[in-house]
């Protein structure tokens, strides 16, 4: 298995611009999780799906922020209008309810810099 | 005031030391626990999880303490490659599966 893959590795943007970053669980997981990462805040719950159904979008910091599961092998979290403060690492995770320890496995995360 | 409180360290220690890390957590409601390692640039990954009873794998001891609400890792003979941060994990009955995480100890193993 490939594991949590996420895309871009990387990104760029102007502040005002919209981004999108993708994620495809590993495949069986029924759940899968956006978290942020900022030094001063360290890893943050944004939202979590639990067989494609959002659950819990309470960490989702304002209307600027939507994620969407359209399937069970696809999630996007989109940012419009970015801005500076947004810079930080994005990870998606996915795990399913039958394994030991719930089964977590990270992506490799989006670091996205909002210039 | 984040749910779960570490000391962000640096602890830095020399080859061979043993090093203690603390954590405490305030929702009461928590019912599993992990430690988590993450290197630089990396994602966390799994290191083990922390049972009311205590749990070692290999140099590495978790001990939970319910009643003060309080979790540790010992780490015997360190190596160089236990250079990393760790990361203080709870998960609470009224928060589905999702992971609470605590902003990490950074530990620097020198030569």
């Amino acid at each position: 298995d490939a594991g949590v893959i996420q895309s871009p590795r990387h990104e760029v943007t102007e502040m005002g611009q919209e981004v999108t970053l993708r994620c495809k669980p590993i495949s069986g997981h029924d759940y899968l999780f956006w978290y942020r990462q900022t030094m001063m805040r360290g890893l943050e719950l944004l939202i979590y799906f639990n067989n494609n159904v959002p659950i819990d979008d309470s960490g989702m910091p304002e209307d600027r922020f939507s994620a969407k599961m359209p399937n069970a092998s696809f999630s996007t979290l989109k940012i419009q209008p970015s801005e500076p403060r947004d810079s930080a690492v994005y990870f998606c995770a996915s795990s399913w309810t039958g394994a030991n320890n719930y089964g977590y496995t990270f992506g490799s995360g989006t670091r996205l810099t909002v210039v | 005031r984040k749910e779960v409180e570490q000391d962000p360290g640096p602890f830095n220690v020399p080859e061979g030391a043993t090093v203690a890390f603390n954590c405490t957590y305030s929702n009461s409601a928590s019912q599993s626990f992990f430690w988590y390692r993450q290197d630089c640039r990396k994602e966390p990954k799994l290191l083990m999880s922390v049972y009311s009873s205590g749990n070692e794998d290999g140099r590495f001891t978790a001990q939970l303490n319910r009643a003060s609400q309080y979790i540790s890792l010992l780490i015997r003979d360190s190596k160089l490659s236990d250079s990393a941060t760790y990361l203080c994990v709870v998960i609470n009955s009224n928060s589905g599966y999702a992971l609470n995480f605590g902003k990490g100890t950074s530990l620097l193993v020198t030569p």
